[in-house]
C-alpha cells in the first residue's frame, strides 16, 4: 500500500470553480507539503505544515489555501480556479528532525 | 537568493555508456542536497541525501558526489530502465523543511 496517497489523480475543471485536492499519509510524519510542477520550472512549494496547528506559505501561495485536518491529512484548495493553475500537484511528507521528503503520486489538474 | 541549476536539460545515452549529470547550487548555508528520480506520471522517488563536501553515496549504477558548489550524479553502464528525469534539490540551514528544486535532467537510455 502507498504511504502517501493523493485524490483525485486526475481532474478537469472549468475556470472559476472551487477545487480541493486531498493528501493522506500513513508514514506517521508530522510535516506535510504541497508542490506544483510545471514543465521547465521544476517543483515549487505552495504551502507547508510542520504540525496540525502550523501552516506556512511557500513561494507561490497566491490563489491557493490549505487545511490540515489531522496529522495524516493535508488538503489544498483552489478557491476560484484559473487556467494557469493547470499543473501537476504533489503532496510530500517528512518527519520532524528528518530532512528527506517523500512524495505522493500526484494529481494532474487541468483548468479549462 | 537560493538557487539550483541542473545540466544538461536532456541526455541521450546508449546502454552501457557512462555519463554524469550536474547540479550547481547557490545557498546561504547548505543543510542537505537531495537527488530524486521521477518517472513519467509519477511522484519523485528519493535516491540520496548528501550533507558535506566530499561526501559520496552509491546505489546500484548511481553514485552521487558533492562539492561546495555542485553535485554530480554519475551513471555507470546505464540500462534502459534508468531512463527517467533526475531532480536535484537543496535545503538551506536557514529554512529547514523547504526544498528548492532544479528543473531536472531527463535521461533516455537506448538499448
Amino acid at each position: 500500500d502507498a504511504d502517501v496517497t493523493q485524490t483525485p489523480r486526475n481532474r478537469i475543471t472549468k475556470t472559476g470553480k472551487r477545487i480541493m485536492l486531498e493528501c493522506s499519509q500513513t508514514k506517521g510524519h508530522d510535516r506535510m507539503y504541497w508542490y506544483r510542477q510545471d514543465p521547465g520550472l521544476g517543483l515549487r512549494l505552495i504551502y507547508y505544515s510542520f504540525d496540525v496547528k502550523d501552516i506556512n506559505k511557500g513561494e507561490i501561495s497566491d490563489g491557493y489555501s490549505v487545511s490540515r485536518q489531522a496529522q495524516a491529512k493535508f488538503s489544498l484548495s483552489l478557491e476560484s480556479a484559473i487556467p494557469n493553475q493547470t499543473a501537476l500537484y504533489f503532496c510530500a511528507t517528512s518527519r520532524t528532525g528528518g530532512d528527506t521528503q517523500y512524495f505522493g503520486p500526484g494529481t494532474r489538474l487541468t483548468v479549462l | 537568493e537560493d538557487q539550483v541549476t541542473q545540466s544538461p536539460e536532456a541526455l541521450r545515452l546508449q546502454e552501457g555508456e557512462s555519463s554524469s549529470l550536474n547540479c550547481s547550487y547557490t545557498v546561504s548555508g547548505l543543510r542537505g542536497l537531495f537527488w530524486y528520480r521521477q518517472d513519467p506520471g509519477k511522484g519523485p522517488e528519493f535516491l540520496f541525501t548528501l550533507y558535506s563536501a566530499g561526501e559520496e553515496k552509491e546505489k546500484e549504477r548511481l553514485k552521487a558526489t558533492l562539492t561546495k558548489k555542485e553535485s554530480f550524479l554519475h551513471i555507470t553502464a546505464p540500462k534502459p530502465e534508468d531512463s527517467a528525469t533526475y531532480l536535484c534539490a537543496v535545503q538551506a540551514t536557514s529554512n529547514t523543511g523547504k526544498l528548492i528544486f532544479g528543473q531536472g535532467t531527463t535521461l533516455q537510455v537506448k538499448p
